[in-house]
């Protein structure tokens, strides 16, 4: 079982639907939590990161924490064609010493015009 | 913003050959990391190094080494090359060994 888990899709949206991703991971002590968005060949780039439980927000994307149930979640409202790309869930794991990112097998995403 | 640079951006390599990749991390970040991403999978860290000391250490065959010299520029050798070290090489740095890590464009190895 991968430490962190994603759902590998695709996952297709229409254009302007809210698309929701989700991945779980497994190290309880886990802190800090990482969106990455990787177009095909191309490096991960940032998209959002989040420490604390709750919802965080920024312009389209909105990330949500929950460390009892283990869950982080990435929603994208007003979905457009240029969002489709690999997104990669990342943790920093409190049993790998929190440094380096352990990543999911990324979900990805495609918005149809 | 001044990013992350790596260089070469290509590669190809045959097989027992060595290759050296070079990642310069953005301007006063002191922490750099290397990841490996091969043909359909999730980037798998390799080594990491934080103030010119090696931090942590990943899944990085023994035939790889790495360092990070006074300018915070870090260098991956890769000696005798095979078929299966052809990747993706990313580095990524970040503004001491606790924050947020952002990538560069990445090296493709080929080895042939």
């Amino acid at each position: 079982q991968k430490e962190v888990e994603q759902n590998s899709g695709p996952l297709s949206v229409p254009e302007g639907a809210i698309a929701s991703l989700n991945c779980t991971y497994s190290d309880r002590g886990s802190q800090s939590f990482f969106w990455y968005r990787q177009y095909s060949g191309k490096s991960p780039e940032l998209i959002m990161s989040i420490y604390s439980n709750g919802d965080k927000e920024d312009g389209r994307f909105t990330a949500q924490l929950n460390k009892a149930s283990q869950y982080v979640s990435l929603l994208i409202r007003d979905s457009q064609p240029s969002d489709s790309a690999t997104y990669l869930c990342a943790a920093q794991l409190m049993n790998t010493g929190f440094q380096k990112l352990v990543f999911g097998t990324g979900t990805r995403l495609l918005v149809s015009p | 913003a001044a990013g992350v640079i790596q260089s070469p951006r290509h590669l190809i390599k045959e097989k027992r050959e060595t290759a050296t990749l070079k990642c310069y991390p953005i301007p006063r970040h002191d922490t750099v990391y290397w990841y490996q991403q091969g043909p359909g999978q999730d980037p798998q860290f390799l080594i990491s190094f934080y103030e010119k000391m090696q931090s942590d250490k990943g899944s990085i065959p023994d035939r790889f080494s790495a360092q990070q010299f006074s300018d915070y520029h870090s260098e991956l050798n890769m000696s005798s090359l095979e078929l299966g070290d052809s990747a993706l090489y990313f580095c990524a740095s970040s503004l001491t060994n606790e924050e947020t890590q952002y990538f560069g464009p990445g090296t493709r190895l080929l080895v042939l």
